[in-house]
């Protein structure tokens, strides 16, 4: 019973293909996020979303896209695949006006 | 926009030994949350420690304590009895209160990777 889990764990892809990660929380909150790890360890927020706002980090090319199909999952299309796309992705999930975050174990993809 | 500073890019200390990882941040906010999570090589974040701005006293999880300067904006992650498990990358983050906190996320320093030397 993970409370925050993504799929898959490793993604490797050729440039210029699209592919979808997913993420599902069964913790019952309210905003769900997707975070970029890059090659240094840094980490970076790309989007946040609850039933009612979007809010996208305004770095982030428009090739990626969150879609949310119910409150549980937010996906993370991403088109056009490039090298630079390489990194750790991290799906995150917590309640407003709580501190806390729980983070999913990550998706690494390979853009080659 | 708030920003989050993490000088020591890599730490050493001997196992059993105390070690003080440093953060320090940037905001105009009064009211906010301040955490650190360890990243072991399994990538998993795990939250070691969080601290609420309006309270004084240091937040201590068993092992782990801070040390919580608001006015110099400083929030140090002091690990003792170091163990061959502690070692991690160590992110300070920052989150703010503002419209719930919510959708904002998290400001993460660039991290600290913590060598443990049996």
């Amino acid at each position: 019973d993970t409370a925050v889990s993504q799929t898959p764990k490793y993604l490797v892809t050729q440039m210029g293909n699209d592919k979808s990660i997913k993420c599902e929380q069964n913790l019952g909150h309210d905003t769900m996020y997707w975070y970029k790890q890059d090659s240094k360890k840094f980490l970076k927020i790309m989007f946040s979303y609850n039933n009612k706002e979007l809010i996208i980090n305004e770095t982030v090319p428009n090739r990626f896209s969150p879609k949310s199909p119910d409150k549980a999952h937010l996906n993370l299309h991403i088109n056009s695949l490039e090298l630079g796309d390489s990194a750790v992705y991290f799906c995150a999930s917590s309640l407003i006006g709580a501190e806390g975050y729980t983070f999913g174990s990550g998706t690494r993809l390979t853009v080659v | 926009a708030q920003t989050v500073t993490q000088s020591q890019p890599e730490m050493s200390v001997q196992e059993a030994e105390t070690v003080t990882l440093s953060c320090t941040y940037d905001t105009s906010e009064s009211d906010y949350y301040l955490f650190w999570y360890k990243q072991p090589p399994s990538r998993q974040m795990i939250l070691v420690i969080r601290q609420e701005a309006y309270k004084q006293q240091n937040a201590t999880e068993n092992r782990f304590s801070v040390n919580f300067q608001k006015a110099a904006k400083s929030f140090s992650l002091k690990i003792s009895d170091s163990q061959l498990g502690d070692a991690a990358m160590y992110f300070c983050a920052y989150r703010s209160t503002r419209s719930g906190g919510g959708a904002d996320g998290l400001t993460f320093g660039k991290g600290t990777h913590l060598i443990i030397q049996p």
